[in-house]
């Protein structure tokens, strides 16, 4: 049964602590998104990626994240340093994109940092 | 500024009744919407609409894209308790360089009580 994994489920760290999540999305699927979830904003794409390409992380705060794709089966977001108000759950997500057709996108369980 | 709008915020219905959720979106290169149900962990996927007026259908769940009206619909029919959950549209467009994205939504959260 294939699945987007994601680690850690759960963390908690100290403010300005760095924190790196890790992805292994669904394999054959050629688009990644990170996306963070909050009660107040609901879910925001941060990053995506396509063929391991970043196409677009204007949702990202460019001081503190980063987010890269190594190979293939490896995306990671990285904080540094994090800060309380980064507290949310973070899902990557996958699918298969092409140029002009583009279909269902897949979450991970999401990991779910607290900064305290 | 692309825009995907969904009403109400939150339900509370009795077991058995039937509800009707919407999503109304304003989104360049629409290429597709779709639905996604959240518990406590991630979205799973519910629907993809990419056709005006063709109800897609999964159980009790079913869901129709007026592409004309720019809006969604997902009907839930003799609800239980299980089907307690946010339920969540997203629009998927086109943007630069052929990617294609998400917008999500804030939402509905759906309770049902027996």
């Amino acid at each position: 049964d294939a699945r987007v994994t994601q680690t850690p489920r759960h963390k908690v760290t100290e403010m300005g602590q760095e924190v790196t999540m890790r992805c292994q999305p669904i394999l054959g699927h050629n688009t990644v998104f990170w996306y963070r979830q909050t009660m107040m904003q609901g879910l925001e794409l941060l990053a995506y990626f396509r063929n391991r390409a970043p196409l677009d992380d204007s949702g990202m705060p460019k001081d503190r994240f980063s987010a890269e794709m190594p190979d293939a089966t490896l995306a990671t977001l990285k904080i540094q340093p994090s800060e309380p108000r980064d507290s949310a759950v973070y899902f990557c997500a996958s699918g298969f994109t092409t140029g002009s057709s583009g279909n269902t996108i897949y979450f991970g369980e999401g990991s779910w940092l607290t900064v305290v | 500024e692309d825009k995907v709008v969904q009403s109400p915020l939150s339900l509370v219905v009795h077991e058995g009744d039937t509800v009707t959720l919407n999503c109304s979106y304003e989104v360049t290169n629409f290429r597709s919407l779709l639905w996604y149900k959240q518990e406590k962990k991630a979205p799973t996927f519910l629907f993809m609409l990419t056709s005006s007026g063709i109800e897609k259908k999964s159980g009790r769940l079913s869901s129709i894209l007026d592409k004309k009206e720019l809006f969604s619909i997902l009907n839930i029919t003799a609800t239980q308790t299980g089907d307690s959950a946010i339920y969540l549209c997203a629009v998927g467009k086109f943007s630069g360089a052929g990617s294609y994205q998400l917008t999500f939504g804030k939402g509905t959260k759906l309770s049902v009580i027996p």
